[in-house]
């Protein structure tokens, strides 16, 4: 069984400052993919970044990145230059194989990430 | 409008009730899904749709659990006789899995129902 862990219930950051929020994820299967979703207030998710499993370098999309270790089973989603609007939940989540839930994904807990002046 | 959307945005009944929610996914999408997400966690998988097909729905929550997609493009979910346990925010997501993308199959979320039950 699949199993995502984000193990900061909480952060903070300055507005301007950089900010990584941790994930470990626990898999058997070879092929896998690895996402990241906001989620502000409104409840609705917003897909920021995706990195598959065999993909050679880390992602990046803006100014969000995936710090991808793969021996360590870590997919870190670091935002650079913070905004206030980057205040919201922030969830990693893991894609399951096509066989049983056709490419369901797997979420963790969350990270609520608050963005201060 | 280019996004997923559902209907209503919040639902109030009383335990015992049924209760039917509707997604209406993004247009060209192929798989539509719905998932249960409950105070201070993420969200659960419960089923899925390829075009009608229901393709996975054992992991509904329990045989009050119920969704539908009869020509392939907008889904309801339906909850019967509503338990106080039921409350939590029912999210669909649809996405198109295409010769070449499938193992990607990024998945666009609507705003979710919210439903609270008395």
């Amino acid at each position: 069984a699949q199993k995502i862990t984000q193990t900061q219930p909480g952060m903070f950051v300055q507005e301007k400052e950089a900010v990584t929020l941790d994930c470990t994820y626990d898999t058997s299967d070879p092929s896998y993919g690895l996402f990241w979703y906001k989620q502000p207030s409104s409840g609705e998710m917003i897909f920021l970044i995706y990195q598959g499993s065999y993909d050679q370098q880390n992602a990046t999309e803006g100014r969000y990145s995936l710090n991808f270790q793969k021996a360590r089973k870590s997919a870190n989603l670091v935002i650079s230059a913070s905004q206030l609007g980057d205040s919201a939940m922030y969830f990693c989540a893991m894609r399951e194989g096509p066989s049983n839930s056709g490419y369901a994904l797997n979420f963790g807990k969350g990270t609520s990430l608050l963005v201060t002046p | 409008d280019t996004g997923v959307s559902q209907d209503p945005r919040h639902k109030i009944t009383k335990r015992g009730q049924n209760v039917t929610f509707r997604c209406d996914p993004i247009s060209e999408h192929n798989r539509l899904y719905w998932y249960r997400q409950t105070l201070g966690q993420g969200p659960e998988f419960l089923t899925y749709f390829q075009n009608e097909a229901q393709l996975e729905k054992s992991r509904l929550l329990s045989d009050r659990f119920s969704a539908e997609r009869p020509k392939g493009s907008f889904s309801t979910l339906e909850i019967q006789r509503t338990e106080q346990g039921d409350s939590a925010m029912y999210l669909c997501a649809s996405s198109l899995v295409a010769s070449g993308r499938g193992s990607y199959n990024e998945q666009f979320f609507g705003p979710g129902t919210r439903l609270t039950v008395l």
